[in-house]
């Protein structure tokens, strides 16, 4: 059980196109989703944390109205990156908690690599 | 504020030995948690071990156990017995009321 899930795996994009990632909770109801971002080689940097139903709350520094994120059910969240250019590619990580009040537990997914030409 | 430090970059462990990797931590937050985590090759972030904080006893899963010295703020992961199938990045994390933060990781070789 817990199992989460990322689409897609990898895409390639243009320069000022927009793309967007879809994470998914296949077997539980997700409350909360993170997003994460890893550079090559470096950690996970959390970008923003959604509620169900809420107005994601972004991580100081990450342009909200350059990574959208919309978490309109219990078990699907997405972000997209608009107007993406090259110093976005990296690799996005989502994760997500079952439980609204404890944040103890978080299933992550396989995450997307972006690439932007 | 919460930070997590891990000082070794690499670290590199013969087939069938014990290697412990190092984790220190900084929280303002009375309740916390702490975990380790591995991210092999496909990049899948896997949870290996997790430790509350109120809890005086180490954490154990199998071949793995945490060495959680809570006034020193030191959180370190013990792999027994390693195996081939244990190389990958490990990641010290800590968790408050919200948000996961991870150390800059551990990339750990198992020599055949």
């Amino acid at each position: 059980g817990a199992v989460v899930s990322q689409h897609p795996s990898w895409v390639i994009c243009k320069s000022g196109t927009s793309v967007k990632i879809e994470c998914r909770s296949l077997d539980f109801q997700a409350t909360t989703m993170f997003w994460y971002r890893q550079f090559p080689k470096q950690s996970l940097m959390l970008m923003a944390t959604s509620n169900e139903g809420s107005k994601a709350t972004y991580e100081q520094g990450v342009e909200k109205d350059k990574f959208l994120i919309n978490h309109a059910s219990l078990t699907l969240s997405t972000l997209t990156v608009t107007s993406a250019h090259p110093e976005d590619s990296s690799f996005y990580i989502c994760s997500a908690s079952p439980d609204r009040t404890t944040y103890n537990e978080q299933f992550f997914g396989p995450g997307t690599r972006l690439t932007v030409l | 504020a919460q930070t997590v430090t891990q000082s070794q970059p690499e670290m590199s462990v013969q087939e069938a030995e014990t290697v412990t990797l190092s984790c220190t931590y900084d929280t303002s937050e009375s309740d916390y948690y702490l975990f380790w985590y591995k991210q092999p090759p496909s990049r899948q972030m896997i949870l290996v071990i997790r430790q509350e904080a109120y809890k005086q006893q180490n954490a154990t899963e199998n071949r793995f156990s945490v060495n959680f010295q809570k006034a020193a703020k030191s959180f370190s992961l013990k792999i027994s017995d390693s195996q081939l199938g244990d190389a990958a990045m490990y990641f010290c994390a800590s968790m408050g009321a919200n948000n996961l933060f991870f150390g800059t990781g551990t990339r750990l070789t198992v020599i055949p």
